[in-house]
């Protein structure tokens, strides 16, 4: 089947360490996304690449990090400089435009500092 | 600049009854429309989309939404819903002229009560 892959669904995280979210797609998707959500709250855009060794930053990206080495896979870094990273992360992958550019998810990863 | 309003942070209806579910966007160029619907912990599924063509578009779950560009509006309704509609619905814009630019609502938490 094809789709997103999220990795680890949960994640500890102490202070002071970077950690790093993997998120894979098999949808031959050239735009990736990484999204925070808070609970309760909407979705806000941390970085998205809309090709291979290239990204931009979102609203968000102060004390994230991202690579784009492989078309298929797009990691996230939480570094120690994000001062409250608990929080649902979704990534999402968005069809060409001459297929309609619609946005598929991943299932999250909940990261939580302790 | 584009954005999206989604009017109701919550929404409560009784199992049977019908809902809808509102939202407005504001852009100066042609867009496509997305409703997502996101059960607790997990990402956001796609519900319908809008991209051309008829105004009514129906998708999953028996979900419905019409495009109205005069008024800028794609309202989300369902005539019947279930407890398994307990769920937050968020809408979802793509401009033509830039598509990698994706903008969420805030979202609307709907409940259903038996």
């Amino acid at each position: 089947d094809g789709g997103i892959t999220q990795s680890p669904k949960y994640l500890f995280r102490k202070e002071g360490q970077n950690v790093t979210l993997s998120c894979e797609q098999n949808l031959n998707h050239d735009a990736m996304y990484w999204y925070r959500q808070d609970p309760g709250q909407g979705l806000r855009l941390i970085y998205y690449s809309q090709i291979v060794n290239d990204f931009q930053k979102g609203d968000i990206a102060e004390g994230y990090s991202v690579s784009r080495e492989k078309k298929e896979s797009f990691p996230l870094t939480v570094t120690s400089a994000q001062k409250n990273p608990t929080a649902f992360y979704l990534c999402a992958s968005r069809q060409g435009e001459d297929s309609g550019n619609t946005i598929y998810f991943g299932e999250g990863s909940w990261l939580t500092v302790v | 600049a584009q954005s999206v309003t989604q009017l109701d942070s919550q929404v409560p209806v009784f199992e049977e009854a019908p809902v809808e579910l509102r939202c407005n966007y504001s852009s100066s160029v042609s867009v496509y429309l997305f409703w997502y619907v996101q059960y607790p912990n997990q990402g956001l599924q796609l519900l319908l989309k809008y991209l051309s063509g008829s105004t009514l578009v129906k998708g999953i779950n028996g979900f419905e939404a019409e495009f109205n560009k005069s008024q800028t509006s794609f309202h989300l309704r369902k005539p019947s819903v279930h407890i398994s509609d307990t769920a937050e619905y968020f809408c979802a814009v793509i401009s033509y002229s830039s598509a990698s630019k994706i903008i969420f609502g805030s979202g609307t938490r709907l409940s259903i009560r038996p």
